[in-house]
């Protein structure tokens, strides 16, 4: 099946340290990648979708600078969190969508981030 | 409104209870339904999918109500292993997903 990495598992990091968090389809071709972001005991939250070769398209209230996404390959998004403050400590998942109608998503496995 | 909700719970149960989910969403256009498992500190990992004629996994049972707009998880005899946040997941197209918040189901010894 379709196999989504992401890439670190976790970070521990100074208050304006930038962060990139990587996710790659390892055996696929993704043109969208989705990034969320969950905080403890809470749902996952959208916050934009990458498209390969173009924009991303972020959610109200996701700040584009802060989050700073490239999706330069159809194998690779990146997000960055520039000048990551302890607010933005967080649990970031990455996913490709469904490859066809009835489908699951495919999630990476999620990176802990945590500022100091 | 929530577009997808579901008890946070927590539930606790003993080992070898019965235990049922359920999960309400608002969009009626929505094409297909997951249960998601994640553990603390985890990626979510897929349970099943839910099927309109209601499907079973060895103890694990989903059911679709469309008219209602609900779906429902069953888990027979509790496994501690089974201790875990139950995502419910609504798909309105490819692009489009929805979650709920999740039910924390803790089994107990």
């Amino acid at each position: 099946g379709a196999v989504v990495s992401q890439h670190p598992s976790w970070v521990i990091c100074k208050s304006g340290t930038s962060v990139k968090i990587e996710c790659r389809s390892l055996d696929f071709q993704a043109t969208t990648m989705f990034w969320y972001r969950q905080f403890p005991k809470q749902s996952l939250m959208l916050m934009a979708t990458s498209n390969e070769g173009s924009k991303a398209t972020y959610e109200q209230g996701v700040e584009k600078d802060k989050f700073l996404i490239n999706h330069a390959s159809l194998t690779l998004s990146t997000l960055t969190v520039t000048s990551a403050h302890p607010e933005d400590s967080s649990f970031y998942i990455c996913s490709a969508p469904p490859n066809g109608p009835n489908q699951p998503q495919h999630f990476g496995d999620g990176t802990r981030l945590s500022i100091l | 409104r929530k577009e997808v909700e579901q008890d946070p719970g927590p539930f606790n149960v003993p080992e070898g209870a019965t235990v049922a989910f359920n999960c309400t969403y608002s969009n009626s256009a929505s094409q297909s339904f997951f249960w998601y498992r994640q553990d603390c500190r985890k990626e979510p990992k897929l349970l099943m999918s839910v099927y309109s004629s209601g499907n079973e996994d060895g103890r694990f049972t989903a059911q679709l109500n469309r008219a209602s707009q609900y779906i429902s998880l069953l888990i027979r005899d509790s496994k501690l292993s089974d201790s875990a946040t139950y995502l419910c997941v609504v798909n309105i197209d490819n692009n489009d997903m929805r979650f709920g918040a999740g039910t924390r189901l803790t089994v107990k010894p």
